[in-house]
């Protein structure tokens, strides 16, 4: 069975543009979490969605947003990067929300330059 | 508010030498959930165990132990003969069950190396 993929692996932009992150669940899924590893920092929660809805937001600015599609993949959108947005962002999903594992994909390592 | 703390930054052990790596937490909720996540220089996380905060019970994986103590809220996580595949960041997480819309808490994690 296919784990969380994400893709790009690797996307390097310049601040001030926009980066778009995609993430596929695991087949079966409905949840779909993003998380930002910044350097020093941990992970940090960021958002949750659920069968297309959003269920939950991290503490970040509104510049940080997403979606899920009927298929659940998901995107997550970035505006207006800025220096401190250079992160590995984390894709996992779950079957019921945050009773079960969270499968993690590998990973989309952002830097903005 | 919800809090993991995992104190030790980084641990270095010498192949074979047993190694347990801490975890205390912080919590309203007399529901919740404990989990611990190993992430391999690859940097995708492998889910290791989730605990519910009704299961005191310890567990133990092969060379994996999980040490789970309400008294202390500590999630103490050990591993027995250590090799150097075990180098990599583990961390530690709580999700409260009281919403149901509760994301995981991540500790800042604890970075081991394991060496030959």
């Amino acid at each position: 069975e296919a784990g969380v993929t994400q893709s790009p692996t690797h996307l390097i932009k310049t601040r001030g543009q926009q980066a778009t992150l995609r993430c596929s669940p695991i087949s079966g899924h409905t949840s779909v979490y993003w998380y930002q590893q910044a350097l020093g920092l941990g992970l940090q929660f960021l958002l949750w969605y659920d069968e297309g809805e959003e269920r939950n937001r991290g503490n970040f600015p509104p510049r940080f947003s997403g979606r899920q599609f009927p298929n659940y993949s998901s995107e997550l959108n970035v505006n207006a990067l800025e220096l401190e947005d250079s992160a590995l962002y984390l894709c996992a999903s779950s079957l019921r929300g945050e009773r079960d594992e969270q499968y993690f994909g590998p990973g989309t390592r952002l830097t903005v330059t | 508010a919800q809090k993991v703390t995992q104190a030790q930054t980084e641990i270095s052990v010498v192949e074979k030498e047993d190694v347990t790596l801490d975890c205390v937490y912080e919590t309203r909720d007399t529901t919740y959930y404990l989990f611990w996540y190993k992430q391999p220089p690859s940097g995708e996380l492998v889910f290791l165990i989730r605990r519910n905060s009704f299961d005191e019970q310890n567990e133990i994986s092969g060379r994996y132990s999980w040490n789970f103590q309400k008294s202390t809220s500590s999630f103490n996580f050990t591993i027995t003969a250590s090799q150097v595949v075990d180098s990599a960041v583990y961390f530690c997480a709580l999700s409260e069950v009281r919403s149901g819309n509760t994301p995981l808490v991540f500790g800042k994690g604890t970075r081991l190396s394991v060496i030959a």
